[in-house]
C-alpha cells in the first residue's frame, strides 16, 4: 500500500504571506513526484513533476523541493496572492509496476485573504 | 478547445441503470486513466491503457469497464450502479514522451446515483 500524506490539510494566510506544505511518500522504489494545483471548479494543473534527489522547481513565485532518501518534498509560495487559492496535491509514481500511474495525496487546500 | 473534455459534467441516474461517461482528447496522447475522487477527496486511480496494455486497480469493482474506440477517446462504462458509486470521476490523459508522466485532467463528472 502506497501513502501519500500531505500536511497541513488546509491553510489559510494573508496575502503577502508567504507559506509552505509538506507532502511525504514512500522512499523506497521512487520514480518520480508531481505537484499539482487543483482551483475549485476546475482540472487539477501539473506545477511540477520532480525524479531528483535535492531537484529544486520554480515558477514565478512557487517553487519546490524533492528529499528522495527521506521521502519528502515541500512546496513554497512566495507572497502568497488570493489567486493563489487552490488545493494543492502532490502525488508519486513508483518504480515497478507502471510507472504511469500516480499516487496523490490528500491535498492541502490553501485561502489566501485579501 | 479543451485539451481533455468529459461528458456530461452531471449525471443523476437510479440505482441498478447501466451508465457511460465519454472522455476524449486532442492532445495526441498515448495513454489515458480514470480516477475516482473518493469521500476523502482522494484522487484514486482506476484504470490506466494505452493501445498495448490494460492497467486496473484490483480494488475496482468488475461492473466498471474502459472503452477505447480510439486513442483519442477512453469512456467509462458502469453496469449495476449501486448507490456507493456516486462521486466525481475524472478523466485524464498524458504521453511517454513528456516529462516523466505529466497528466492533464478533464474537469470530472459528478455522478450521483439514488
Amino acid at each position: 500500500i502506497l501513502n501519500v500524506e500531505q500536511s497541513p490539510q488546509s491553510l489559510h494566510v494573508q496575502e503577502g504571506d508567504s507559506t509552505n506544505f509538506t507532502c511525504s511518500f514512500p522512499s523506497s522504489n521512487f520514480y518520480a513526484l508531481h505537484w499539482y494545483r487543483w482551483e475549485t471548479a476546475k482540472s487539477p494543473e501539473a506545477l511540477f513533476v520532480m525524479t531528483l534527489n535535492g531537484d529544486e522547481k520554480k515558477k514565478g513565485r512557487i517553487s519546490a523541493t524533492l528529499n528522495t532518501k527521506e521521502g519528502y518534498s515541500y512546496l513554497y509560495i512566495k507572497g502568497s496572492q488570493p489567486e493563489d487559492s487552490a488545493t494543492y496535491l502532490c502525488a508519486f509514481t513508483r518504480l515497478g509496476g507502471s510507472a504511469r500511474q500516480l499516487t496523490f495525496g490528500s491535498g492541502t487546500q490553501l485561502t489566501v485573504l485579501p | 478547445d479543451t485539451a481533455v473534455s468529459q461528458t456530461p459534467k452531471y449525471l443523476v441516474t437510479q440505482m441498478g441503470n447501466d451508465k457511460s461517461i465519454k472522455c476524449e482528447q486532442n492532445l495526441g496522447h498515448d495513454t489515458m486513466y480514470w480516477y475516482k475522487q473518493d469521500s476523502k477527496k482522494f484522487l484514486k486511480i482506476m484504470f490506466s491503457y494505452n493501445n498495448k496494455e490494460l492497467i486496473i486497480n484490483e480494488t475496482v469493482p468488475n461492473r466498471f469497464s474502459p472503452k477505447s474506440p480510439d486513442k483519442a477517446h477512453l469512456n467509462l462504462h458502469i453496469n449495476s450502479l449501486e448507490l456507493g458509486d456516486s462521486a466525481v470521476y475524472f478523466c485524464a490523459s498524458s504521453s511517454a514522451k513528456l516529462a516523466k508522466n505529466i497528466q492533464y485532467f478533464g474537469a470530472g463528472t459528478r455522478l450521483s446515483v439514488l
